[in-house]
């Protein structure tokens, strides 16, 4: 299956800890995004990647959340010092830059959980 | 700034009833416009979208959807529901390099 992959699927943590998220998208896809949805919402844009360049970060990506995709290929998506109102899933897209561009693929998501 | 409307947070219909969700969006540009469904605990599997050209698309599962410029809406239907279309729907718009996404709505199908 070369669909976008997300470990992992759930994660519990206790507020005030560190957690990462990672994204493996289609391989030939060269744009990669991060959403959040909260329970009864919809996806919510967080930021995304064009290779390894982040172009776009939305004003709900506080300080402590920092993405990167190094090689342009894999992403991961770390949140600093948790807080409860982090709790939601995490959802990883990818496109091709183009005519396709819109076409979003989703990943399965991560559910995080801040107890 | 693009927004999409989904009137109905739930909608139940009868298995083999016609399914119509319904989409209202706002853009200043003309948009491209999709229908994406989630089943629980999953990602969002896109189920058809509109760029240019026909106005009348067709997606996956036998769904359908009209765009409508005058009325800016994007409706979704099926012409018979099967229980296996029990899930959330969410209508998106263009909006610059990402998605905006409505409120979502929970397809109920009843035996």
């Amino acid at each position: 299956d070369t669909g976008v992959s997300q470990n992992p699927r759930h994660k519990i943590t206790k507020r005030g800890q560190n957690v990462t998220f990672r994204c493996d998208p289609i391989s030939e896809h060269n744009r990669l995004y991060w959403y959040r949805q909260t329970l009864g919402q919809g996806p919510e844009f967080l930021t995304y990647f064009q290779n390894e360049a982040q172009l776009e970060k939305s004003r709900l990506l506080s300080d402590r959340f920092s993405a990167e995709r190094p090689k342009g290929s894999f992403s991961t998506l770390e949140i600093q010092r948790t807080e409860q109102g982090d709790s939601a899933m995490y959802l990883c897209a990818s496109s091709l830059a183009g005519t396709e561009l819109y076409e979003q693929y989703f990943g399965p998501g991560t559910r995080l959980t801040v107890t | 700034a693009q927004s999409v409307t989904q009137l109905g947070s739930h909608v139940s219909v009868s298995e083999g009833a016609l399914v119509l969700l319904r989409c209202n969006y706002s853009s200043s540009v003309p948009p491209y416009l999709f229908w994406y469904v989630q089943y629980p605990n999953q990602g969002l599997q896109l189920l058809l979208k509109y760029t240019t050209g026909a106005t009348l698309v067709k997606g996956i599962n036998g769904f359908e959807a009209e765009f409508k410029k005058s009325e800016t809406s994007f409706h979704l239907t099926k012409p018979s529901a099967h229980m296996s279309d029990a899930a959330e729907y969410f209508c998106a718009v263009s909006a610059g390099n990402k998605l905006v996404f409505g409120a979502g709505t929970i397809l109920r199908v009843k035996s």
